[in-house]
């Protein structure tokens, strides 16, 4: 079946320096998500790609969406205390919504 | 205010006991979905419906039951068969199973002793 893997499992920064979190998928997708939880909440929705090679820009966050389909990375630029929490990609495939096991970020002030 | 609701927040049961955990949603969206999270691991697809009256499994079924006789409603049965139950169980909706984005309910914290 259809397998997301992220790398990596956790991450620790210092205030101020970036940070990148990468998503493989298993299968060709038709998209991916991104989501954030933060410490004790739920999961909500940042983004969506859809096309090969795109690239989305939040503020800080840069999302990339591999040539052949099957990679994604988010990365976040100057990190901030309102950064920390758990990033998930999402890859839709074969009718499908997989979620990748996640990159837990926390921030040293 | 529109969302989706889950409730309680925390759950204790005695093991061997079903327990039946909420989810409400007044999004107007066809599809819900279970998620299991436990930690250090993604979200873990339990069951999914893309209309009422109508649902499929997910990756980890077993243990489980659901229901969907309303739009807005799909509750989850964690029996006694669920091996080990003891997990944050996430509820979320979607305008349909495509490529959607998914909105989550608050969660519940489920502990059995």
């Amino acid at each position: 079946g259809q397998q997301v893997m992220q790398i990596p499992q956790y991450q620790h920064v210092q205030e101020g320096e970036d940070f990148t979190t990468y998503c493989n998928s298993s299968t060709t997708l038709s998209n991916i998500q991104w989501y954030k939880q933060r410490p004790g909440g739920h999961p909500v929705f940042l983004i969506q790609l859809v096309k090969s090679g795109e690239v989305k820009k939040q503020k800080r966050l840069t999302f990339q969406f591999g040539e052949a389909k099957k990679n994604s990375s988010l990365h976040i630029t100057a990190t901030q205390t309102t950064d920390v929490g758990t990033y998930f990609c999402a890859g839709f495939g074969n009718e499908k919504l997989t979620f990748g096991t996640g990159t837990r970020l926390t921030i040293i002030p | 205010d529109g969302g989706i609701t889950q409730s309680p927040k925390y759950l204790f049961r005695k093991e061997g006991q079903n327990v039946t955990l909420s989810c409400e949603q007044n999004l107007n969206h066809d599809a819900m979905y279970w998620y299991r999270q436990d930690p250090g691991q993604g979200l873990r697809l339990i069951y999914y419906s893309q209309i009422v009256n109508d649902f499929q499994k997910g990756d980890i079924a077993e243990g489980y039951s659901v229901s969907r006789e309303k739009k807005e409603s799909f509750p989850l049965t964690v029996t006694s068969a669920q091996k080990n139950p003891t997990a944050f169980y996430l509820c979320a909706s979607s305008p349909g199973t495509g490529d959607y984005e998914q909105y989550f309910g608050p969660g519940t914290r489920l502990t059995v002793t």
